[in-house]
């Protein structure tokens, strides 16, 4: 079964920096673009961004931001284990919510749904 | 960037009845709209994509039809397990945004 498995529950202080993952498995992770989707607790859904780790590019990756979260969070991956993350250099109370990681439905498609999602990271910012 | 609005926020119906989202788009974007699931403490799940092609595994008592600017999800029958919020998202281009949300429950 395809399956994408993120990292666990967070807790935080503002300033603090933190790196989340999302390790996909049992496809070919190079194939297609990973997004991840913010979820603070009682609201609604919002798309942060978007990567892809088969890219030509240097540095084998090409990374879509949403214009409300670029230069708030930075998407990068590793495919020599299959995975992407999602990484602040210094949280604040208000990045606190769920985390998800999702997989487009079809290969090297950036502009598609999510038809694989993770469990979900919840990160807590706290003082 | 093109804006998502889901109508109504909330909706309240009888198991059996007939059930309508709206999702609208600031501009056009053909057909490429989604609908996903989410169950109270659960993961989204993909229902509808291409505005109108039901997910594998989705009961057929879903339907979403719509172009361009106007979409809407459908639920023929309401079942006490389709008590979620749904949510559109277009993914014509990036920014892939979602719209606000329904909630859906049992009246």
């Amino acid at each position: 079964e395809v399956q994408l498995v993120q990292s666990g529950a967070e807790v935080k202080k503002p300033g603090e920096s933190l790196k989340i993952s999302c390790q996909g498995s049992r496809y070919s992770f190079t194939n297609y673009w990973i997004g991840w989707v913010r979820q603070v607790p009682g609201k609604g859904l919002e798309w942060m961004g978007i990567v892809w780790m088969g890219s030509s590019y240097p540095g084998g990756s090409d990374t879509r931001y949403s214009p409300s979260f670029q230069g708030q969070v930075t998407i990068s991956g590793d495919k020599s284990i299959s995975t992407v993350y999602l990484q602040w250099s210094s949280l604040k109370a208000s990045d606190t919510a769920m985390y998800y990681c999702a997989r487009a439905k079809y290969s090297t498609s950036s502009d598609d749904a999510f038809n694989i999602w993770g469990q979900g990271t919840m990160v807590t910012v706290s003082p | 960037d093109i804006q998502m609005t889901q109508s109504p926020s909330s909706l309240s119906a009888s198991v059996g009845d007939r059930v309508t989202i709206t999702c609208r788009a600031s501009q056009g974007i053909s057909n490429y709209l989604a609908w996903y699931q989410q169950k109270p403490g659960k993961v989204p799940e993909l229902v509808i994509y291409a505005a109108s092609t039901l997910q594998s595994g989705v009961p057929s008592r879903f339907s979403g039809s719509g172009s361009g600017t106007d979409f809407t999800l459908t639920i023929s029958s309401l079942q006490p397990e389709d008590v979620a919020t749904y949510y559109c998202q277009k993914y014509d281009s990036v920014p892939l945004t979602f719209g606000g949300g329904t909630k859906v429950e049992i009246k």
